[in-house]
């Protein structure tokens, strides 16, 4: 089976921008979770989707959304960017039914700078 | 407030020995606590998972412990390799409404020959 796919990989923006990132998960998951990793606040979670719904949110600002298509792919936007939003952006897949009880299959990450 | 602690930034040992890596954690009530490898440039990759009511789990050269009590998770790799270094997150998956995840901020290891 293919793994977590992202694109792309890196991603050079200037502040006021917006931005939009892809995930395709592995075939079959239908759980789709986002997480921003910066050195000093680390891995945070942002949201997690399930069968196109949004399922949990993290404490991040409107500024930053998602949405999942029925084959599973999402996709993560973040409007007007600003400096602090540069981080490498994780994605992860999992099958979405078992709850805490699953292990999260991670992509390589899209790893965004904001100038 | 509710924090996550991984017990230091880094971690030097000798190839061969047991790595200890401890997670604590204050004013959570976590349901699951998972460890994750992370190598640089890639994602995370998960080890291990244990439940609030296990004490401890093992797989291969890993094992890892659950203190409830104490508020701790203790990961252990026993005969270190080079090839162990690397950042370990615990992750704990707490009880509330909707699931959610927390990230530790990670220990890197480093095995030297």
């Amino acid at each position: 089976k293919a793994g977590v796919t992202q694109t792309p990989r890196y991603l050079i923006k200037t502040r006021g921008q917006q931005v939009t990132l892809s995930c395709s998960p592995i075939s079959g998951h239908r759980s789709v979770s986002w997480y921003q990793q910066t050195p000093g606040q680390g891995l945070q979670f942002l949201f997690e989707y399930f069968s196109e719904t949004q399922r949990n949110k993290g404490n991040f600002p409107g500024r930053f959304s998602g949405r999942q298509f029925s084959n599973s792919r999402s996709e993560m936007n973040v409007s007007t960017l600003e400096l602090g939003d540069s981080a490498l952006y994780l994605c992860a897949s999992s099958p979405g039914t078992a709850g805490p009880n699953e292990k999260l299959f991670f992509g390589s990450g899209t790893q965004l700078s904001v100038l | 407030s509710q924090k996550i602690e991984q017990n230091s930034e880094a971690l030097n040992i000798q190839e061969g020995k047991t790595a200890t890596l401890t997670c604590n954690y204050t004013n959570y009530s976590p349901a699951y606590l998972q460890w994750y490898r992370q190598d640089p440039g890639r994602g995370p990759v998960f080890l291990l998972l244990i439940r609030e009511n296990e004490k401890e789990k093992r797989k291969e050269r890993l094992k890892v412990t659950f203190d409830t009590t104490l508020k701790q998770s203790l990961f252990h790799i026993t005969a270190s390799q080079p090839a162990d270094s690397a950042t370990y997150l615990c992750a704990l998956w707490l009880y509330s409404s909707a699931s959610k995840i927390i990230f530790g901020s990670g220990t890197r290891l480093s095995i030297r020959p």
